[in-house]
């Protein structure tokens, strides 16, 4: 059970669109539709973002979106605004009540 | 409103035990998976374990199977990791996050973290 990979980091100037990917295999993210995203700021909690691929939560800003294609789901982000600079986790569902966290990627607002 | 509140931080020598808490409200407990999963220092989110309370059918991440044990009291509605001998590598945040019920498959909400830090 590898965690799932996602890019270190991404960045873009406020207003831009970033895109985050993470990549799974067919045991995680490929055999289910079940991908979250969660939001991380420095010394919180984490805070789901994404849901079930691509649904978001009541409060989420709809400049938050998700998807997947084959073992790669990706959450864009649209607007980028600087309150967005944190930390982002993908997770897969992996079967049988087990679940897998991505490697992380740190989102920066130039 | 569904709400875990986890135990204050610790701070231990290794080869001590310890037993954490995370308490949840505003919700059936017996109903609900509660997981806990480990953030190292500047590192990343790592899944490992899940307990469902109602009969307490547990499941381990393969890299923490046999290094800690899951655990529930229905009674007082709270659930626990633990260690039997900690090593100065379990330093590190420690949160708990529910799943809700079997037909859900995502973590909302989760605790605020319980930072255990083991060092001689």
């Amino acid at each position: 059970q590898s965690a799932l990979t996602q890019p270190r980091s991404v960045s873009g100037s406020p207003g831009q669109s970033v895109t985050i990917s993470c990549t799974g295999t067919s045991s995680d993210v490929l055999g289910y539709t079940y991908v979250s995203w969660h939001q991380q700021h420095p010394g919180k909690a984490p805070k789901l973002m994404i849901y079930d691929v691509s649904k978001r939560p009541s409060g989420v800003p709809d400049r938050f979106s998700g998807s997947k294609s084959g073992n790669t789901a990706s959450l864009t982000i649209s607007g980028l605004q600087a309150e967005d600079e944190a930390d982002y986790y993908c997770c897969s569902y992996a079967g049988s009540y087990t679940y897998v966290f991505g490697t992380g990627t740190k989102v920066t607002v130039l | 409103e569904v709400q875990l509140v986890q135990s204050g931080a610790e701070v231990k020598k290794p080869g001590e035990s310890l037993k954490i808490s995370c308490k949840g409200s505003g919700y059936r407990f017996t109903s609900y998976w509660i997981a806990w999963v480990r953030q190292m220092p500047g590192k990343g989110l790592e899944w490992m374990g899940i307990i469902y309370p109602g009969d307490s059918d547990t499941r381990y991440s393969p890299s923490f199977q046999g290094q800690v044990t899951i655990s529930a009291d229905r009674s007082i509605t709270t659930a626990y990791l633990q260690w039997s001998s900690l090593k100065a590598s379990d330093t590190a945040i420690y949160y708990c996050a529910t799943s809700g019920d079997s037909s859900r498959r995502w973590f909302d909400p989760w605790g605020q973290g319980t930072l255990v830090t083991v060092s001689p």
